[in-house]
């Protein structure tokens, strides 16, 4: 068990620019998690996967955010025309779900700076 | 939607003493969860402690345990033993399970005075 892994770790762009983030959750987990969190702040929920299923992206930030988890293991979260507000620390984080262990475990994240 | 309070944005405390971060949400539900994450600097988020709200017991893990009051909907973490290693950002945070995610607070900065 490796724990979750984000790639890249750091993504410097350009305003107007596309980018796509990686999430390789625990090998055992079948639920994912998306999260933003800006300087200063709790993280601040995005979108669920069960397995490959999106079962929540109602809390997606705009139209230009858009994620998948094409075979309900790894994950890639996508932000098209970039913006310098879309700037933040970008989280994944995957758990199980039994009666004893449901509790999130969270990658080391992705830093997205917008220029 | 549920908020998640956290009133002390820092808090300081000598080595080896004892700090109690406060923590309050709410909420309309009966049933669901509350966390408490440490985020070190520029370090990843790691879970601290759990408590399931349908148990009046209050969770404990080493040097780490929490007082939960349902009623007046409040969870705080108490530090004992403070260690340098403690330092970081902690949230409390809230879930109802299903297919929503965490609700975090904005976090209390902790201090460790050696």
């Amino acid at each position: 068990d490796t724990g979750v892994s984000q790639n890249p770790r750091h993504k410097i762009t350009k305003r107007g620019q596309n980018v796509t983030f990686r999430c390789d959750p625990i090998s055992e987990h079948n639920r994912l998690y998306w999260y933003r969190q800006t300087l200063g702040q709790g993280p601040e929920f995005l979108t669920y996967f069960q397995n490959e299923a999106q079962l929540e992206k109602s809390r997606l930030l705009s139209d230009r955010f858009s994620a998948e988890r094409p075979k309900g293991s790894f994950s890639t979260l996508e932000i098209q025309r970039t913006e310098q507000g879309d700037s933040a620390m970008y989280l994944c984080a995957s758990s199980s779900f039994t009666h004893s262990t449901y509790e999130q475990y969270f990658g080391p994240g992705t830093r997205l700076t917008v220029t | 939607a549920q908020t998640v309070t956290q009133s002390q944005p820092e808090m300081s405390v000598q080595e080896a003493e004892t700090v109690t971060l406060s923590c309050t949400y709410d909420t309309s539900e009966s049933d669901y969860y509350l966390f408490w994450y440490k985020q070190p600097p520029s370090r990843q988020m790691i879970l601290v402690i759990r408590q399931e709200a349908y148990k009046q017991q209050n969770a404990t893990e080493n040097r780490f345990s929490v007082n939960f009051q349902k009623a007046a909907k409040s969870f705080s973490l108490k530090i004992s033993d403070s260690q340098l290693g403690d330092a970081a950002m902690y949230f409390c945070a809230y879930w109802e399970g299903g297919a929503d995610g965490l609700t975090f607070g904005k976090g209390t900065h902790l201090i460790i005075q050696p």
